[in-house]
């Protein structure tokens, strides 16, 4: 079955430090992986996706991620953390279930920053 | 502005008591979905509709209803809601299309007491 795996459910770094959020997928055919961000108090935000092509995707706000097939990952980094940037952040699988496209969510993890 | 909107965004109502949230649309997708999210467990699909009068169970629809009248509008509804629907709900539309992904709503606080 499809799955994602968030395994930090917490993480608190210094603002200006670099920043890996861990992401492990479960998925039989090649994967369609998102990340998405949730301010406190607000829906939630597409950060960057991959389908294909270069294993390294940019992203808004200075994110990246990296897909890994051989470790079927997809981390979220980014180079120097902002105060902004505390939220909870979800890495997601599109799966195709019954014709629809569907994405299965992982459980977040919640990024705290400090000043 | 593309967007999905939801409403109400916060809601406290007694156990068994009906309601409505409704979400609207106006990118002219064919997909809407209904996920409710609870710390620890991420989003969790409640219902999704492939086009208008097409429905279908989620990974959680216990104690939901939903309906797809018209292309834009995709209501939750919860007939007699219990504590245990006590969550967060998001509503999101797609055009479909794998890669595109979702677009969220604002999220609809909902207590039930």
């Amino acid at each position: 079955a499809q799955s994602v795996t968030q395994p930090d459910i917490h993480i608190t770094v210094s603002e200006g430090a670099s920043l890996e959020l861990r992401c492990n997928y479960s998925y039989g055919a090649t994967p369609y992986l998102f990340w998405y961000v949730q301010s406190p108090g607000q829906g939630l935000q597409l950060l960057l996706k991959y389908f294909s092509g270069d294993t390294l995707v940019q992203g808004i706000k200075g994110f990246e991620a990296e897909f890994k097939r051989s470790q079927s990952s997809f981390n979220l980094r980014k180079p120097s953390v902002h105060w902004s940037d505390a939220a909870e952040y979800f890495c997601a699988v599109g799966a195709v279930s019954g014709g629809y496209n569907k994405l299965i969510f992982g459980a977040g993890t919640r990024l705290a920053v400090h000043p | 502005e593309a967007q999905v909107t939801q409403n109400p965004r916060y809601l406290i109502t007694v156990t068994g008591k009906k309601l409505t949230v409704t979400c609207s649309q106006n990118m002219n997708h064919e997909y809407m979905s209904w996920y409710r999210q609870d710390p620890g467990l991420g989003l969790r699909q409640i219902y999704y509709s492939m086009n208008v009068e097409v429905t279908d169970k989620g990974d959680v629809p216990e104690g939901y209803k939903v309906s797809r009248k018209e292309k834009r509008n995709f209501p939750l509804i919860l007939e007699s809601p219990s504590p245990n629907q006590t969550s967060l709900y998001f509503c999101a539309s797609s055009s479909g299309y794998p890669i595109s992904g979702y677009t969220f709503g604002s999220g609809t606080r909902l207590t039930v007491v």
